[in-house]
C-alpha cells in the first residue's frame, strides 16, 4: 500500500538556520503531495501541496518540490523563525486509493532563538 | 478553502462513559472524515462520512465504538463510545471540497483524556 516515510525528529535549530525535512514517498499511482504544519495545541493546516511531477509548492518561505524520480517531497526554508517550531506532515493523495489521505509520521522543528 | 470548527476542544471523561464530538464546516461539502492521532503519533483515519449514506470505516474501527452521524452537509458527529484510557488522543474532523482528493482543511481537533 501507499506509505511517506520522513526523517526522524525532532530536529533543532537556530533562528535564520536552514531548513530541511525530507520527505519520501511510495504510491501505485500519481499521487498529489502535501505538507501539513500542526502549531502546538491546534489542528493541521496545510502548508503547501504539488499535484504533478516537477510541480514546486510555496508558502510563507517554504517550498518543496515533487521530485518523481526520487519519490521525494523535501520541505525546505532558507532561514527559519521561532515561530516556525512545531509538527511537520508529509502527506499524499493517490486517486488509487479513492479520496483518503496517507501521512508520514512527522517531525518536531524547534527553532531556539 | 473551508473554516471548521469542532466542539468541545478537550474534555476529561470517566471510563466507560461516551462522548459526542461536533464538527461545523461553514460551507457544504460531500465529504468529511474524521481522524485520530494518538499522543505523539501521526494522523489514522478512522472512517469517511458522505451525507446521505453510512460511513465507511477503515480497518481496525468500528461503528459500534465509534458511531458518526452526517445529518447534513456542513456538519457530522463522531461518538466515542464506552471510553478507556487507550482512547485518549487528539480527534479531528477533515473536509475535502473539492471532492476530488485535491486538499483536505483539518478543524483544530478535540483533544480527549480519559481516566
Amino acid at each position: 500500500g501507499d506509505s511517506v516515510t520522513q526523517m526522524e525528529g525532532p530536529v533543532t535549530l537556530s533562528e535564520e538556520a536552514f531548513l530541511t525535512i525530507n520527505c519520501t514517498y511510495t504510491a501505485t499511482g500519481y499521487p498529489s503531495l502535501f505538507w501539513y504544519v500542526q502549531y502546538p495545541g491546534e489542528g493541521l493546516q496545510l502548508l503547501l501541496k504539488a499535484t504533478k511531477a516537477d510541480d514546486k509548492g510555496s508558502n510563507k518561505g517554504f517550498e518543496a518540490t515533487y521530485r518523481k524520480e526520487t519519490t521525494s517531497f523535501h520541505l525546505e526554508k532558507g532561514s527559519v523563525q521561532v515561530s516556525d517550531s512545531a509538527v511537520y506532515f508529509c502527506a499524499l493523495s493517490d486517486p488509487n486509493y479513492g479520496q483518503n489521505f496517507v501521512f508520514g509520521p512527522g517531525t518536531r522543528l524547534s527553532v531556539l532563538p | 478553502s473551508a473554516v471548521i470548527s469542532q466542539k468541545p476542544s478537550r474534555d476529561i471523561c470517566q471510563r466507560g462513559t461516551s462522548l459526542t464530538i461536533q464538527c461545523q464546516v461553514d460551507s457544504q461539502v460531500t465529504m468529511m472524515f474524521w481522524y485520530r492521532q494518538q499522543p505523539g503519533q501521526s494522523l489514522t483515519l478512522i472512517a469517511t462520512a458522505n451525507q446521505g449514506s453510512e460511513a465507511t470505516y477503515e480497518s481496525g474501527f468500528v461503528i459500534d465504538k465509534f458511531p458518526i452521524s452526517r445529518p447534513n452537509l456542513t456538519f457530522s458527529t463522531l461518538t466515542v463510545s464506552n471510553m478507556s484510557p487507550e482512547d485518549s488522543s487528539i480527534y479531528l474532523c477533515s473536509v475535502d471540497p473539492t471532492g476530488n482528493a485535491d486538499t483536505q482543511y483539518f478543524g483544530p481537533g478535540t483533544r480527549l483524556t480519559v481516566l
